[in-house]
């Protein structure tokens, strides 16, 4: 099956610093999403991306699509405490969606 | 607009007990659905998916069966549950488009 490899795995930042994650393919993708997971909770989309080369903002995050199609990044600004959580990147092929292995984020006030 | 219920939230069942957990999603007709289990809060594991009624795909055998008896219903079930069933399962489903996947608030089963 797909595999699609997260990094870093996890991050420990102070607040206020900035984010900066990746995902890899080894299959190109046509729409890469991501996604948020509180504790104890379904994760959440936070961005979807559908185009190679794009970039696309949801507040303080932005994410852009590789332009090999291969890969995604997201970019979190001035972290605050409630950034914590686990994030996910994700891209469908069939009827399936592939998750990446998530990266942690800590916030340290 | 489209919401995702799970129930229940949270279940305690011991070894050898049946297991049913329900997902119903509303405002959307026809959607492809999906059973996933998360164990130590990380990485989804794929379970079942559903095209449509009756409709069931296995990703993974184990003692665990879905079915869709209704367009917008999708449960998970089991016979007789093991200790290795233990975990937190998300239902979600998408409209089919392959644009994007929303996930129910999740169901936490310990199986002691």
């Amino acid at each position: 099956g797909q595999q699609l490899n997260q990094s870093p795995q996890s991050m420990f930042i102070q607040e206020g610093e900035d984010v900066s994650m990746n995902c890899t393919s080894s299959s190109i993708f046509n729409t890469w999403l991501w996604y948020k997971q509180d504790p104890g909770e379904g994760p959440v989309l936070l961005i979807a991306l559908y185009k190679a080369g794009e970039l696309t903002s949801n507040g303080r995050l932005t994410a852009q699509f590789g332009i090999t199609r291969k890969d995604s990044f997201l970019n979190i600004s001035a972290s605050i405490p409630s950034d914590v959580g686990i994030y996910f990147c994700a891209g469908p092929t069939g009827n399936q969606f592939y998750f990446g292995t998530g990266t942690s984020l800590t916030v340290i006030p | 607009s489209q919401t995702i219920h799970q129930w229940p939230a949270t279940l305690v069942q011991p070894v050898g007990s049946p297991l049913s957990l329900e997902c119903t999603v509303e405002g959307t007709s026809n959607p492809n659905l999906y059973w996933y289990r998360q164990a130590a809060g990380r990485g989804l594991q794929l379970l079942f998916y559903s095209v449509g009624i009756g409709q069931i795909s296995s990703e993974v055998p184990q003692n665990l069966s879905a079915s869709r008896p209704q367009d917008r219903q999708f449960i998970l079930s089991s016979k007789k549950l093991l200790l290795s069933d233990s975990g937190f399962y998300l239902c979600a489903w998408d409209s089919g488009a392959q644009e994007t996947q929303y996930f129910g608030p999740g169901t936490r089963l310990l199986v002691l």
